[in-house]
């Protein structure tokens, strides 16, 4: 139980296209996600935070209006990341909330922006 | 949510078993230790949490100092794909709030 999935695990785009990245709670419902990101050899850095049928709580220096969070459902939200340049390339990876309290990870995806 | 202290990196032989650290000194009554790892290129996965008693699962176990300022995750018998980095991360429970991860340990297990 518990599983987490993210479609897709993994994309390459051109400069100026917009991306979209789905995060889905297999066998739970989760009123809370989270948006992690995470560049080479660096630990997770939160995002922000989804609740579903609210709008996100974005972290200190994350643009909200680049990384579009829409959670419109108790088992899906997603990150679109708008207008993607080179230095957005990085590893998105989302988590669900189960039973208001463990956390539980997608498996990831790889983003590469030309 | 408590600051926790890992080592950096640590090594084990296949079979054997893996014992990795973490310290927490400023932990409150109310907080939980709780085990992640991230092998390399996937996401994190929930190993295992406690309050204060030992705690065992299919993964791992968890063993919690009396005085609760430190901690023990140990994997029983080490394989290759426990190669990881393993977070401990300290927090209250029940919790909807994010996780903060640090550094934690790059665990290498070898042939």
């Amino acid at each position: 139980g518990a599983v987490v999935s993210q479609h897709p695990s993994w994309v390459i785009c051109k400069s100026g296209t917009s991306v979209k990245i789905e995060c889905r709670s297999l066998d739970f419902q989760a009123t809370t996600m989270f948006w992690y990101r995470q560049f080479p050899k660096q630990s997770l850095m939160l995002m922000a935070t989804s609740n579903e049928g609210s709008k996100a709580t974005y972290e200190q220096g994350v643009e909200k209006d680049k990384f579009l969070i829409n959670h419109a459902s108790l088992t899906l939200s997603t990150l679109t990341v708008t207008s993607a340049h080179p230095e957005d390339s990085s590893f998105y990876i989302c988590s669900a909330v189960h039973s208001g309290d463990t956390q539980y990870f997608g498996p990831g995806t790889r983003l590469t922006v030309l | 949510d408590a600051k926790t202290t890992q080592p950096t990196s640590m090594d084990c032989a296949e079979g054997r078993a893996a014992n990795l650290p973490c310290n927490h000194s400023t932990i409150s009554g109310n907080e939980y230790v709780y085990w992640y790892r991230q092998i390399h290129s996937q996401g994190p996965q929930y190993i295992i949490h406690g309050l204060k008693n030992n705690e065992t699962n299919e993964m791992a176990s968890l063993i919690i100092t009396e005085d609760r300022k430190s901690s023990t995750l140990i994997l029983p018998h080490a394989t290759l794909r426990d190669t990881a980095v393993y977070y401990c991360i300290v927090r209250v429970s029940p919790n909807t709030d994010k996780l903060i991860f640090g550094t934690g340990t790059r665990l290498q297990v070898f042939p």
